[in-house]
């Protein structure tokens, strides 16, 4: 039984280049969410995926970031000429329905260090 | 967005119980109430959810107040792993989106 898997678990990065962060949640989950959590902080929500649907973009902190998802399955969050804030770890969760009656299961995150 | 305030930090003391207090005064009437928690290192693991009953499964209890406006999370008789930090969080919806938004949570120290 496989839980949410999330690659790279560490990325190390240079300003100003691209990273792509994928996510791969537990099978039949069609609802997918990304989070960033910088060093000792809390969680910051930025994507919701219904399907490959995206209804909110809104808690993208920039248009450096994107996300998509294909075949209502694999997701990948795309930081675009990465700065020093963008360092943090980035979490994936997955949940079979709506999160107010199902559980999110989360993976174990993918830690960005932009130098 | 519904907020949810929780204390920044908590002890305990091995094998006693321990109530993690949460307020949320301005949620609506079908938000649900959960709780999930972070391990040092690790992904957030969810732990219990409520609407307006009491809930009780294996690894906790939470108590709602009637006016849903604050809950408790319980756990019954602390143990050194349950050392976290734990997000009291409410479901926050509009038609055709979905999050659930994190505050900062409550870091629970456990003494041995």
């Amino acid at each position: 039984g496989a839980g949410v898997s999330q690659s790279p678990s560490n990325k190390v990065t240079e300003k100003g280049k691209d990273v792509e962060l994928r996510c791969d949640p537990i099978s039949g989950h069609t609802a997918l969410y990304w989070y960033r959590q910088s060093l000792g902080q809390g969680l910051e929500f930025l994507i919701y995926f219904q399907g490959n649907s995206a209804p909110d973009k809104s808690g993208l902190p920039s248009d450096r970031f994107s996300a998509e998802r294909t075949g209502g399955s694999v997701s990948t969050l795309t930081i675009q000429r990465t700065q020093q804030e963008d360092s943090a770890v980035y979490l994936c969760a997955s949940s079979p329905r709506f999160a107010n009656t199902g559980e999110l299961f989360f993976g174990e995150g993918s830690r960005l260090t932009v130098l | 967005d519904a907020k949810t305030t929780q204390p920044n930090s908590m002890e305990s003391n091995e094998e006693e119980p321990v109530h993690l207090p949460c307020n949320h005064s301005t949620i609506s009437g079908t938000d649900y109430i959960h709780w999930y928690r972070q391990l040092p290192s690790q992904g957030p693991e969810y732990v219990i959810h409520g609407l307006t009953s009491n809930v009780n499964n294996r690894m906790a209890s939470l108590a709602i107040a009637e006016d849903r406006k604050s809950s408790t999370l319980i756990l019954h008789r602390a143990t050194l792993r349950d050392a976290a930090v734990y997000y009291c969080i409410l479901r926050d919806v509009d038609f055709g989106n979905e999050k659930l938004t994190f505050g900062t949570g409550t870091r629970l120290t456990i003494i041995p």
